[in-house]
C-alpha cells in the first residue's frame, strides 16, 4: 500500500496568491499507478480535478495544474480565486487506492 | 450524472447496516464503483470497489471481512452490506464512479453527496 504525505497541513494565503501543495509517496508511483487530486469544501462531496498526474478534469479551470513524478507531486493554484479556498486531496490509483491526509487552502 | 446514497443511520455495534446508491445520467454498467467514507474533519478513506461486470471487487483491510460491495445492473444500483459495525465505522460513507472499467484503475470522477453511518450504542 501507498502511503501518501500531503503538506502543509494549512496554506494560509490571500485571492490572488500562488499555491503550491505537495504530496510525497512512500514508494515510486509507477506503472499503472496515478495521482489525481480532488478539491472538496465544506458540507460538500470532492470533486475531481486533476487526473493522471496531470491532466486537468472536465470543466476545470486552467489555474489548476497537477505535475510529478516518482515519489513526489504538487499541485499548483497559479491565482487564487476565492471559490478556490477548500479542502484539497491527493489520491493514489491503479493498485490499492490510498487518499492523503489533504491540505486546507485557507484566506489569510 | 448523479449518484444519490441511501441507508445510513445510527446502529449499534455487532449489528448490520445496508447503504445503497443509485445511479443516473451514465451507462452504469460500463464503469467500476467505489465507496469511500470520511469522519467529519478529517481525511478520505476508501472502503471498497467492484469492477464493471462485479468480477473483481477489492477492500480495505479495516473493512475485510466484515464489508460486501455488489452491484445490480437491472437497477443501476450499489451496495454495501456492512456486517459487524465497530464504533470506527462512523463516518458519511460516499460512493463514487471510477473513470475505468476496472476498480484497480481510474479516479473518481463522479460523487454522491453521502450517507452518514452513527455506530453507538
Amino acid at each position: 500500500e501507498i502511503v501518501l504525505t500531503q503538506s502543509p497541513g494549512t496554506l494560509s494565503l490571500s485571492p490572488g496568491d500562488r499555491a503550491t501543495l505537495s504530496c510525497r509517496a512512500s514508494q515510486t508511483v509507477s506503472g499503472r499507478g496515478s495521482i489525481a487530486w480532488y478539491q472538496q469544501k465544506p458540507g460538500q462531496a470532492p470533486r475531481l480535478l486533476i487526473s493522471g498526474t496531470s491532466s486537468r478534469a472536465t470543466g476545470i479551470p486552467d489555474r489548476f495544474r497537477g505535475s510529478g513524478s516518482g515519489t513526489d507531486f504538487t499541485l499548483i493554484i497559479t491565482s487564487l480565486e476565492p471559490e478556490d479556498f477548500a479542502v484539497y486531496h491527493c489520491q493514489h490509483y491503479g493498485g490499492l487506492v490510498t487518499f492523503g491526509g489533504g491540505t486546507k487552502v485557507e484566506i489569510k | 450524472m448523479q449518484l444519490v446514497e441511501s441507508g445510513g443511520k445510527l446502529e449499534q455495534p455487532g449489528r448490520s447496516l445496508r447503504l445503497s446508491c443509485v445511479a443516473s445520467g451514465f451507462t452504469f454498467d460500463d464503469y467500476a464503483m467505489h465507496w469511500v467514507r470520511q469522519v467529519p474533519g478529517k481525511g478520505l478513506e476508501w472502503v471498497s470497489g467492484i469492477s464493471w461486470n462485479s468480477g473483481s471487487t477489492g477492500y480495505a483491510d479495516s473493512v475485510k471481512g466484515r464489508f460486501t460491495i455488489s452491484r445490480d445492473s437491472a437497477k443501476n444500483s450499489l451496495h454495501l452490506q456492512m456486517n459487524s459495525l465497530r464504533a470506527e465505522d462512523t463516518a458519511l460513507y460516499f460512493c463514487a464512479k471510477s473513470g475505468h472499467y476496472d476498480f484497480w484503475s481510474g479516479s473518481f470522477d463522479v460523487w454522491g453527496q453521502g450517507t452518514v453511518v452513527t455506530v453507538s450504542s
